[in-house]
């Protein structure tokens, strides 16, 4: 199965680091991951994407397991506006992407 | 303005009515992707076009089609709407560039129903 396995929902409270995890047991070596969000009524926005080596950008860090089996997306410090389902995603060579069924995070003020 | 627009944003019709839904872009990007969204699931891939003559068939392209009118525009049809096509219905864009930046850019959604 193409697809990936994350947790249903979480919760974190406010300034507080957030660890999103992803299971992707099946990945092939050529796939990337990726890592969406969708806030409701809207399209999916890019967050982070990576192949092998752990990732940093300005709104979140990337770390990929050594043998690519999972990963996690970490949220430095959540915000309110942090609240969305977010969507860990493999991409095989031709790009397609097969999502999971996403992780509602919720943020406690 | 937004950079992928979809028309319409909402559209209620009945089974066995052909509807068309349409995406545009103003990104200049050559790849072009329609995808569906059921309450509680990810996003499925239906169909996908690297440019204007490349249409491709992607996870669940039964029962639709679609046409590539020109780079920027991408439409996709149900020849005959049934109600287990009823879902939120997105478009997306990507730049070939390299796979490493191969990032997608969604529009806002349209929400078909079919009763």
């Amino acid at each position: 199965d193409a697809k990936t396995t994350q947790p249903n929902s979480m919760e974190s409270n406010e300034e507080e680091p957030v660890h999103l995890p992803c299971n992707h047991s099946t990945i092939s070596g050529t796939d990337y991951i990726h890592w969406y969000r969708q806030l409701p009524s809207q399209g999916p926005e890019y967050v982070i994407h990576g192949l092998t080596s752990n990732v940093n950008n300005r709104m979140a860090s990337l770390a990929i397991a050594e043998d690519r089996k999972s990963s996690t997306l970490i949220l430095h410090r959540a915000t309110l506006r942090d609240a969305a389902v977010y969507y860990c995603i493999r991409s095989n060579t031709g790009n397609q992407f097969y999502f999971g069924t996403g992780t509602s995070l919720t943020v406690i003020p | 303005d937004a950079d992928v627009t979809q028309t319409p944003r909402n559209r209620i019709t009945k089974t066995g009515k052909r509807i068309m839904l349409e995406c545009s872009q103003t990104k200049g990007h050559d790849r072009m992707y329609w995808y569906r969204q059921d309450p509680g699931l990810g996003l499925r891939l239906i169909y996908y076009s690297f440019d204007v003559k490349d249409i491709n068939k992607g996870e669940i392209s039964d029962g639709y089609s679609v046409s590539r009118q020109a780079q920027a525009k991408f439409s996709l049809s149900l020849e005959s709407a049934i109600p287990n096509q009823t879902a939120l219905y997105f478009c997306a864009t990507s730049d070939p560039g390299t796979r490493d930046s191969n990032e997608q850019f969604f529009g806002p959604g349209t929400r078909l129903t079919v009763l």
